[in-house]
């Protein structure tokens, strides 16, 4: 079975501060990826990796930062958090990037920016 | 440009009745569609995916959907739902290797 962690599951932040969101995958993947939910939309996607050491941006990359220092972890870095961020964030993992691949979501992270 | 609409953002049902959730996606491509499921407090999990034959696919759980090309659709099915298919169901497209996940349907089954 497919195992996507995310930590810490909810969080409280300040306007200005850091957050530092992680991911880890145990599916041996090659691709992860960030997405946040908000209420009446659909998951978009933020930042993606294909492999260790490399980071994508996505649609909504402002804002944001990412980092893979390796296969299985995958970080979301907010270096001054706004108000406009608070969301449900997932990470996701695929073994490969094709269109007709199967994305495996972790639990999400509830982060409330004050 | 990618798209997918769910233009029903709440269902209500009662248990043990038929259920339709609709998608329509919009890429000019060859289309590949996903449906999944989130319950409370969890992450997404897939109910079934197309991309090639039968336009009617078979999911977990009972569900089903069917893929129209002329009607640019892709709703999910259940012949009869119980009180656990209470979750959010997210339609989704892939093209150009990016998902674009529509908005979701909100389902609660009543007794």
């Amino acid at each position: 079975e497919a195992a996507v962690t995310q930590s810490p599951r909810s969080k409280v932040a300040v306007t200005g501060g850091k957050v530092t969101l992680s991911c880890h995958q145990t599916n041996n993947h090659d691709y992860m990826y960030w997405y946040r939910q908000d209420t009446g939309h659909g998951l978009r996607l933020i930042h993606y990796s294909y492999v260790a050491d490399s980071t994508e941006k996505g649609d909504i990359p402002d804002g944001y930062k990412a980092s893979r220092p390796s296969q299985e972890n995958f970080s979301l870095i907010l270096e001054l958090a706004s108000l406009s961020q608070t969301a449900v964030y997932f990470c996701a993992s695929s073994a490969t990037g094709w269109n007709q691949d199967t994305q495996y979501f972790g639990p999400g992270t509830r982060l409330l920016v004050l | 440009a990618q798209s997918v609409t769910q233009p029903d953002a709440r269902v209500t049902v009662s248990e043990g009745a038929s259920l339709q959730l609709r998608c329509k996606y919009s890429y000019s491509g060859t289309p590949y569609l996903f449906w999944y499921v989130q319950y409370p407090r969890q992450g997404l999990q897939l109910l079934l995916k197309y991309y090639s034959g039968d336009p009617v696919v078979q999911g977990v759980n009972g569900f089903e959907a069917e893929f129209s090309k002329s009607n640019s659709s892709f709703h999910l099915r259940k012949a009869s739902v119980h009180w656990s298919d209470s979750a959010v169901y997210f339609c989704a497209h892939t093209g150009n290797y990016k998902y674009v996940f529509g908005a979701g349907t909100r389902l609660k089954v009543i007794a």
